[in-house]
């Protein structure tokens, strides 16, 4: 049972166009995340969600929309995709006094 | 905001020495330091993770230290195995649930066989 997918797991699109990213948690975790990592692995969080509620949005680009239908689920929009935005992107959920569990990440690839 | 800073940025060691990667933090409201394994292409895994109330904990071949006062903790792998070889990450926070984390900028870490 994977505890945090996502999906797709590679998306390899050209510049100017929308895509989406989806993750779901099954471990029961309140707190769900979007982490972007870059070419030189750095780790770097976008948003966090709590209980379907945005506490956390950090400075990103507004062509960035996340969405949490509900706790368990917690999807990324990206808008105009530039080339700067290929990277891998990780979603990651917790519960509050517990460690952050990762998703497998979706490499996105602009061309 | 919260800044952590992390060395070296590669190590090479050969098998069954020791490896110790360094952290910093910031933040002194900070009170959670998980440490994070990234093999290639795959997720980061938690290792070992500690809080401000100690300052030590150990997992088998891997430990970590924390001193609060120099805003300090530290990985300590020992008899390294080829497996061990990956990216490995520091990270802070303050408190373990809803806070995001605050990530170092990762070792490569090579285990010579």
């Amino acid at each position: 049972d994977t505890a945090v997918s996502q999906t797709p797991k590679y998306l390899v699109t050209q510049m100017g166009n929308d895509k989406s990213i989806k993750c779901e948690q099954n471990l029961g975790h309140d707190t769900m995340y979007w982490y972007k990592q870059d070419s030189k692995k750095f780790l770097k969080i976008m948003f966090s969600y709590n209980n379907k509620e945005l506490i956390i949005n950090e400075t990103v680009p507004n062509r960035f929309s996340p969405k949490s239908p509900d706790k368990a689920h917690l999807n990324l929009h990206i808008n105009s995709l530039e080339l700067g935005d290929s990277a891998v992107y990780f979603c990651a959920s917790s519960q509050e006094g517990q460690a952050q569990h990762f998703g497998d990440g979706t490499r996105l690839s602009i061309l | 905001g919260e800044n952590v800073e992390q060395h070296p940025s590669t190590l090479s060691v050969q098998e069954g020495d020791s490896a110790v990667i360094k952290c910093t933090y910031s933040d002194s409201a900070s009170n959670y330091f998980p440490w994070y394994k990234q093999e290639l292409g795959k997720r980061p895994q938690l290792i070992i993770d500690i809080r401000s109330n100690v300052g030590e904990k150990k997992d088998q071949r891997i430990a970590v230290t924390l001193n609060k006062t120099a805003k300090h903790f530290s990985l300590h792998i020992t008899e390294t195995q080829p497996e061990d070889s990956a990216v490995y990450f520091c990270a802070a926070s303050i408190g373990t649930g809803r806070r995001a984390l605050t990530f170092g900028s990762g070792t490569r870490l090579q285990v010579q066989p």
